[in-house]
């Protein structure tokens, strides 16, 4: 079975753009989550995808959005880039259901922002 | 505020040795205690984790000790080897959030041949 794929792996960005990352779960997994990781902050939960709706969310500003389409894929958008927005941002995936599931991560995408 | 939190900041071990790495919690409501090892250029991948109604949890070379009174839970790697040099990540879901994994600060590990 294939695992989490994120892209594109790396990507670089100047200040005041917006960038959209992409990831594809594992078939059949229900749930995408979005992580962020930075060196000063380590793993921080952005939010959560089930089912097209976001389930739950942490405590990021508004410029940080996502969304997940029907087949599951999911999607999250960054705009008006800051330079601490550089980081490695991570999607995981999920069964999704009532009890906790194991959390299969992808490899991330390198976010540099300049 | 939520948190976990994870010592030691980096571990170094002689190959053979044990590695210990401790986290502690504060939400009571956790109910669910994963241990991530990252490689670099990797995502986390789930090493081994325990629920809380269990004291000790041992998969191959992994252990989980649990200790729900103190809210303390650690991993110890007998015989490390090598191949285990990694950085470590405990973690809790938040209450309700199952999905929603709270991570500690990582514990970067070398063990040394």
């Amino acid at each position: 079975k294939a695992g989490v794929t994120q892209t594109p792996r790396y990507l670089i960005k100047t200040r005041g753009q917006q960038v959209t990352l992409s990831c594809s779960p594992i078939s059949g997994h229900r749930s995408v989550s979005w992580y962020q990781q930075t060196p000063g902050q380590g793993l921080q939960f952005l939010f959560e995808y089930f089912s097209e709706t976001q389930r739950n969310k942490g405590n990021f500003p508004g410029r940080f959005s996502g969304r997940q389409f029907s087949n599951s894929r999911s999607e999250m958008n960054v705009s008006t880039l800051e330079l601490g927005d550089s980081a490695l941002y991570l999607c995981a995936s999920s069964l999704g259901s009532v009890t906790y599931n194991e959390q299969f991560f992808g490899p991330g995408t390198r976010l540099t922002v300049l | 505020q939520q948190q976990v939190k994870q010592s030691p900041q980096s571990l170094i071990v002689q190959k053979g040795g044990i590695s210990i790495i401790n986290c502690a919690y504060e939400n009571t409501a956790f109910d669910y205690f994963p241990w991530y090892q990252q490689f670099p250029g990797k995502g986390p991948a789930l090493l081994i984790a325990i629920r809380p109604d269990v004291s000790e949890k041992k998969e191959g070379r992994f252990t989980i000790s649990f200790n729900k009174s103190a809210k303390q839970f650690s991993l110890h790697i007998m015989d490390s080897q090598p191949g285990d040099s990694a950085t470590y990540f405990c973690a809790g879901p938040f209450s309700g959030g199952y999905n929603k994994l709270i991570f500690g600060a990582g514990t970067r590990l070398a063990v040394h041949p």
